[in-house]
């Protein structure tokens, strides 16, 4: 059971926007940043969020995150057949499950 | 461009110990500023953090295997390994290394394509 609970699918159809959540508490998302990564299919995971809701360079603007009190949010505007993936949440975590904890994941499917 | 890449054996043997490897090039790990790290994804499961190691040593551990790892840095060959005793069919996962930027929230910005281990 992963520290950050996250919904174990989500999907939606091209051009659509879509939310993942990410739930957590006050000695991770309550207290610190937190960083969204994109797993692609057979591929290693690529950071796509960082400080809740900074782009690395490269990164498109479809992808946006937000955070309010401990819970996070990851949205996907624009939906494209290539965003089909496996989405983590991660957290610095305070307590003794850290310091770094991730969620369970989110596999995303584009219908 | 920064480049990490695992190595290490593919099969190893219950109650053995794993060890992995992760070269870096493009970038000099004795220069400080990251810190570097490996995760793990188990088949059909989501990613797991094992720990990071900064150029000095100075390392964390995810407190469920703080008992079995280690991780270790050598700058002389510019690459950080893992070190993971007594393994189970349950340490069977895709190995990941690498950076850690600290002042992005300790976001990990440069990956490894990864190495799969099995245990058995």
């Amino acid at each position: 059971q992963s520290v950050l609970t996250q919904p174990p699918s989500a999907s939606g159809t091209p051009g659509q926007r879509v939310t993942i959540s990410c739930s957590g508490s006050s000695s991770n998302i309550g207290s610190n940043t937190v960083n969204w990564y994109q797993q692609l299919p057979g591929t290693a995971p690529k950071l796509l969020i960082y400080d809740n809701a900074l782009r690395p360079s490269g990164v498109p603007d479809r992808f946006s995150g937000s955070k309010s009190g401990t819970s996070a949010s990851l949205a996907i505007s624009g939906l494209q057949s290539e965003d089909e993936a496996d989405y983590y949440c991660a957290a610095w975590d305070d307590s003794l499950n850290g310091p770094v904890v991730f969620g369970g994941g989110t596999r995303l499917t584009v219908l | 461009q920064v480049q990490l890449q695992e190595s290490g054996p593919g099969l190893v043997r219950p109650s053995q110990t794993l060890s992995l490897t992760c070269s870096v090039s493009g970038y000099s790990i004795s220069r400080g500023t990251y810190y570097w790290t490996w995760v793990r994804r188990h088949p059909g499961k989501g990613l797991e953090w094992l720990g990071f190691i900064f150029y000095s040593g100075s390392s964390y551990y995810n407190p469920s295997l703080k008992s079995r790892l280690t991780i270790s840095v050598d700058t002389s060959e510019n690459q950080f390994s893992l070190r993971l005793t007594s393994v189970t069919a349950a340490d069977t996962a895709v190995y990941y290394c690498a950076r850690v930027v600290t002042t992005w929230s300790y976001a990990m910005d440069v990956w490894g394509q990864g190495t799969t281990v099995t245990v058995s």
